[in-house]
């Protein structure tokens, strides 16, 4: 059976510090891995990653990708009281819209 | 331009009754999908619908259905409702029904059942 696995389930940090969410899957059909942040209903795109080791960077937040062990990372420097949000890791299945979503990561970062 | 709209976005329905949630993609779109969301849990695939016809379908039980119209909107319809039925329901579209950071999600239709 196709699955996303994340962990941890929950972080809680203080602003400032760096956090790294794991994302680890096991999908028959692979073709991309999607990072997207959640913090009250749509989830919002952060990256898309379909090569190995190239990293994503969009100012903070950067992901990485090792499709020969199967799991990505998303990193958070200089963590801000606004990036607290579920993260939810995704694996597009196969050439169509279907996304397998993990449990997510809920971070909470305090002042 | 408008975003995935999508209607209602909070409704109370009792076991046993019916239920119907819609969608409408961003203007271009063609590709729909339909995804629930239980709260504390990621979403889950429903349905995709590309051209108005069905193009994959997740373990959901025949109590649900969807459909696209010619203006690529789409309406999911849940029938005898179960109390596990109460979630988030999510809809996105994308530009070619082939995922290319291109698809984009609703705000969603909280459903709860009572």
């Amino acid at each position: 059976e196709d699955k996303v696995v994340q962990s941890p389930l929950s972080l809680v940090v203080h602003e400032g510090d760096t956090v790294t969410l794991n994302c680890s899957y096991e999908v028959t059909n692979f073709r991309s891995l999607l990072w997207y942040k959640q913090e009250k209903k749509a989830p919002t795109f952060l990256f898309m990653l379909t090569s190995s080791g190239i990293e994503k960077k969009s100012g903070r937040l950067s992901s990485i990708l090792d499709k020969k062990e199967l799991f990505s990372i998303l990193n958070i420097t200089a963590t801000q009281t606004g990036d607290s949000a579920v993260y939810l890791c995704a694996v597009e299945w196969g050439n169509t819209d279907k996304l397998i979503f993990g449990t997510g990561t809920r971070l909470q970062v305090f002042p | 331009d408008a975003g995935v709209t999508q209607s209602p976005t909070h409704l109370i329905k009792t076991r046993g009754q019916q239920v119907t949630l819609r969608c409408s993609p961003i203007s271009g779109h063609k590709s729909v999908s339909w995804y629930q969301q239980v709260l504390g849990q990621g979403p889950q695939f429903i349905f995709q619908y590309y051209e108005k016809e069905e193009r994959g379908r997740g373990n959901f039980p025949d109590r649900f259905s969807a459909r696209q119209f010619p203006n690529y909107s789409s309406e999911l319809n849940v029938n005898a409702l179960l109390l596990g039925d109460s979630a988030l329901y999510l809809c996105a579209s994308s530009s070619t029904g082939t995922f290319r950071n291109t698809i984009y999600f609703g705000e969603g239709s909280w459903l709860t059942v009572v």
